[in-house]
């Protein structure tokens, strides 16, 4: 079956731009998080959602940064006023249930911010 | 709070030779310990998880992990390994006190060479 997929695979935009970035999970999984990882380090944890509702966002590094999940399906990550500092891959991945599942990667949103 | 550590950034092996990743973490309740490796312009993907139960873990590939809770650590390792297993190795952890907030560690190399 499909996995996860994200759009778009990349990402540029000027310094102050507003952006979105797309997660389509897999089909049934209840559980998403949105992750950064920037180059050299580990996937930075932002956001979980089980089902609609953010379970978890912690991670968020500050009000700029927003993600929807209305539907308990795809789900949308939202910057606003870009910072180079914001530059980065930016991953989703999806479980299923709510036990501590093994979580499934999409490819990721290359994000350059000039 | 959370962490993972992963001491090495980078470990060489020759295929066939045994090999071992290492993993630490710092947890105040129970672990969850989770391995994921991510090969070039692909997602991470799942190799094994221990929530509970024996401490040795099989997954994916021919790879383990030995779950030590008095040294607490969960280093990945395999028999014999592969040219094909080159890429990067990340651990990472949550608890059962903090739902479903995943920390990774800053991954390790791994290059096997033939």
């Amino acid at each position: 079956g499909a996995g996860v997929s994200q759009t778009p695979s990349n990402k540029v935009t000027e310094k102050g731009k507003y952006v979105e970035l797309r997660c389509d999970p897999i089909s049934g999984h209840t559980a998403l998080y949105w992750y950064r990882q920037s180059l050299g380090q580990g996937p930075e944890f932002l956001i979980y959602f089980q089902g609609t509702g953010a379970a978890d966002d912690s991670g968020l590094p500050n009000d700029r940064f927003f993600a929807v999940r209305p539907e308990g399906s795809v789900s949308t990550l939202k910057i606003q006023r870009t910072e180079r500092g914001d530059s980065a891959v930016y991953l989703c991945a999806s479980s299923q249930g709510q036990g501590v599942n093994e979580q499934f990667f999409g490819p990721g949103t290359r994000l350059t911010v000039l | 709070a959370q962490s993972v550590a992963q001491p090495e950034d980078q470990v060489n092996v020759a295929e066939g030779n045994p090999l071992t990743v290492k993993c630490t973490y710092s947890v105040s309740g129970n672990p969850y310990l989770f391995w994921y490796v991510q090969y070039p312009n692909r997602g991470l993907q799942f190799l094994l998880k221990y929530i509970t139960g024996d401490n040795l873990v099989k997954g994916s590939y021919g790879f383990e992990a030995e779950f030590n809770k008095s040294q607490t650590s969960f280093h990945l390792k395999k028999p014999s390994a592969l040219v094909s297993d080159s890429a990067l190795y990340f651990c990472a952890v949550s608890h059962d006190n903090y739902g479903q907030n995943f920390v990774f560690g800053p991954g390790t190399r791994l290059s096997v060479l033939p």
